[in-house]
């Protein structure tokens, strides 16, 4: 079965910090990523995807993501983060042939001014 | 245009009770997915439902079940509630049936169960 492993559960940072959030994901075929964020009070929103092609992914607000699919990774990044990248961060995975987009557990992200 | 809404926004119940969530797609879409949140597990994903079918669902008992109307708003019914059950129920609609398409979420129901 898929399963998507975000592993920092609580990342804080200061303003001009670079970023890096991890996701690791099961599973043996073609994927389909995303990068889900939750800014506080607001819906879940689409960051970014990646389905095909430069595994280099560039997203809203200076976000980028890259696929090593060696790694099965997708891990999210941003050179230097604003207090208003504080939010919850989470991965998803959907399984090309299949119905299902499973989300990590998500990372909540604090970014001190 | 507006986008997906939930109701209730907050629901209190106890053990054993039953409870019926609502969700309104944004106008045009046909898929309504339901997911659950509860602390520490993420989002995990309950059902999919498309043009008024069920095309699948996760790894949740049968006490969780819902339908989708012809207008694409959708119902979660949750019966013999039991306190794990509490948790942020989020909906989210997409234009078409595939999953690869962008969710857009509604802000969710917030449900207690004491």
């Amino acid at each position: 079965a898929q399963s998507v492993s975000q592993h920092n559960h609580h990342v804080i940072l200061s303003e001009a910090a670079s970023l890096e959030l991890g996701c690791n994901y099961s599973y043996g075929g073609t994927v389909n990523l995303f990068w889900y964020v939750q800014y506080p009070g607001q819906h879940l929103q689409l960051l970014l995807k990646y389905f095909s092609g430069d595994p280099l992914v560039k997203g809203i607000k200076g976000f980028e993501a890259e696929f090593i699919k060696s790694k099965f990774s997708f891990n999210l990044r941003k050179p230097s983060v604003q207090w208003s990248d504080t939010a919850e961060y989470f991965c998803a995975v959907n399984a090309k042939g299949t119905d299902k987009l499973i989300f990590g557990t998500g990372t909540r992200l604090q970014v001190f001014p | 245009e507006a986008g997906v809404t939930q109701s209730p926004t907050h629901l209190i119940k106890t053990r054993g009770q039953q409870v019926t969530l609502r969700c309104s797609p944004i106008s045009g879409h046909t898929s309504v997915y339901w997911y659950q949140q509860a602390l520490g597990l993420g989002l995990q994903f309950l059902l999919w439902y498309d043009e008024g079918e069920e095309r699948n669902r996760g790894n949740f008992p049968p006490r969780f079940s819902g339908r989708q109307f012809p207008n694409y708003s959708s119902e979660l019914n949750v019966n013999a509630l039991e306190l794990e059950d509490s948790a942020l129920y989020l909906c989210a609609s997409s234009w078409t049936t595939g999953v690869g398409e962008k969710l857009f979420f509604g802000s969710g129901t917030q449900l207690s169960v004491l």
